[in-house]
């Protein structure tokens, strides 16, 4: 099956940039997706990038897509307090159901 | 209206209660999902209706008895439960299970926050 993996923690400062990185086994997926996540609450979809995109830009946030590499990454530009939550990426495999990483905790602070 | 909405966000039950979890979503989807996740854990899939049908089980105990009266609604019926099923319940909807179109993304409830005693 399809395999995540993301590193568990990030701190930044605010105002800095972030960048949260991914890696995924299968490359059949079409479609890959970053979903945040904050204390106590359930999963918010932020963005995602077909795979025959290699980037793709929504305001703060710039998802950048390696095929060869089966890496994808998540830029979050002036990062602020209100980013502080959980990353998940997720990756559909063979049956389409997305595969979570473990998700990536970003923490800012002043 | 894009929203996944589940009651109860808290529930806390004795390992003898009966106790349902509820989903409902009004965005025409005829995939849904019951996710499973603990503290600082991605999520773990548990169960799949796709039509109202019972696609995929993902090895759940018999304690966990999944319902799906209509295509806006989807149960998660808890008895017997043990303490290391506290956890975050999430609910979760989609177009469809297969994707027709590329904008399958799953759209997630608040969760159940569930803590068994």
């Amino acid at each position: 099956g399809e395999d995540v993996e993301q590193s568990l923690f990030l701190s930044v400062r605010e105002g800095d940039s972030s960048v949260i990185n991914c890696t995924y086994t299968d490359s059949s997926s079409t479609y890959l997706y970053w979903y945040k996540q904050e204390p106590g609450a359930g999963l918010q979809l932020l963005t995602y990038i077909f795979s025959n995109m290699d980037m793709k830009q929504d305001q703060r946030l710039t998802v950048l897509l390696n095929k060869k590499d089966k890496h994808l990454s998540l830029r979050i530009a002036d990062t602020q307090t209100g980013d502080s939550a959980i990353y998940f990426c997720a990756v559909p495999g063979g049956s389409y159901i997305p595969t979570f990483g473990r998700g990536t905790s970003l923490i800012v602070h002043p | 209206d894009t929203e996944v909405t589940q009651t109860p966000k808290h529930l806390v039950m004795g390992m003898t209660n009966k106790k349902s979890l509820k989903c409902e979503q009004h965005m025409g989807h005829r995939a849904m999902y019951w996710y499973k996740q603990k503290a600082k854990k991605p999520p773990e899939l548990m169960f799949v209706y796709s039509y109202e049908k019972l696609s995929i089980n993902e090895s759940v105990p018999s304690r966990f008895s999944p319902e799906c009266p209509n295509s806006s609604l989807l149960n998660l019926h808890l008895h017997a439960l043990q303490p290391e099923d506290s956890a975050l319940y999430l609910c979760a909807s989609s177009q469809e299970l297969v994707p027709t179109r590329l904008d399958n993304e799953q759209f997630f409830g608040p969760g159940t926050r569930l803590t068994v005693l």
